[in-house]
């Protein structure tokens, strides 16, 4: 079973503030998604990166993927409150039909 | 938003009685998944399926048991509850598979209470 360790498992920061979030594996995946979810729903993919390397940004919001395609990190920009939520990342490997989820990072951003 | 509905959204059972969840999708998307979430633990795949009649198994799924005899209906039936098996159930959808990066639609979630 692969896992996907991700840190810190809670965060908790003022408004405008920045943060990162990692995820880290011993294992090499083909690709990596990144997940948001709130209280009450399911995950809601944010993003997939597939190049060892890459770096891809949404407003505020930048993924890395890492070189050896083993890790990943969120950084967050001047929080929002509308950025509070569970980030779960998730790897999938070559071949490989299922995607494994890591232990997620509860993000609580205070007003 | 994906056409995915689970059902039910909530039940409370006592140990030993078989529980069936459902998943109805809307979108004709071959690759269906069911995921538990607990505290500390992610979510973790129990059983998913690549098209009717075609299933395998995930990373705990002891005491689960999937039937897909439809595109649009995966079902994940629990043949005698346990107090372990407390959880909040996930159905995901996935119009790609194997080699690709393909995007995991989520249903709203079925909160299991095994008393």
């Amino acid at each position: 079973t692969q896992l996907l360790e991700q840190s810190p498992q809670f965060l908790s920061i003022q408004e405008g503030e920045n943060l990162t979030v990692y995820c880290n594996s011993s294992s090499v995946f083909s690709s990596l998604q990144w997940y948001r979810q709130e209280p009450g729903e399911g995950p809601v993919l944010l993003v997939t990166v597939v190049t060892g390397g890459e770096v891809k940004k949404l407003k505020r919001l930048t993924f890395q993927f890492g070189d050896a395609r083993k890790d990943s990190s969120l950084h967050i920009t001047a929080a929002q409150t509308g950025d509070t939520g569970l980030y779960l990342c998730a790897g999938r490997s070559v071949g490989n039909e299922k995607l494994t989820f890591g232990t997620g990072t509860r993000l609580t951003i205070i007003p | 938003d994906a056409g995915i509905t689970q059902s039910p959204r909530h039940k409370v059972t006592e140990t030993g009685t078989p529980v069936t969840l459902r998943c109805h999708q809307t979108e004709n998307h071959r690759y269906m998944y069911w995921y538990r979430q607990d505290p500390g633990h992610g979510l973790r795949l129990i059983h998913y399926s690549y098209g009717v009649k075609d299933t395998d198994k995930g990373e705990v799924s002891d005491g689960y048991s999937v039937s897909r005899s439809k595109t649009e209906d995966f079902l994940l039936t629990l043949e005698s509850a346990t107090s372990s098996q407390t959880s909040v159930y996930f159905c995901a959808i996935s119009p790609l598979g194997a080699g690709n990066t393909g995007e995991l639609f989520f249903g709203e979630g079925s909160r299991l209470t095994v008393l």
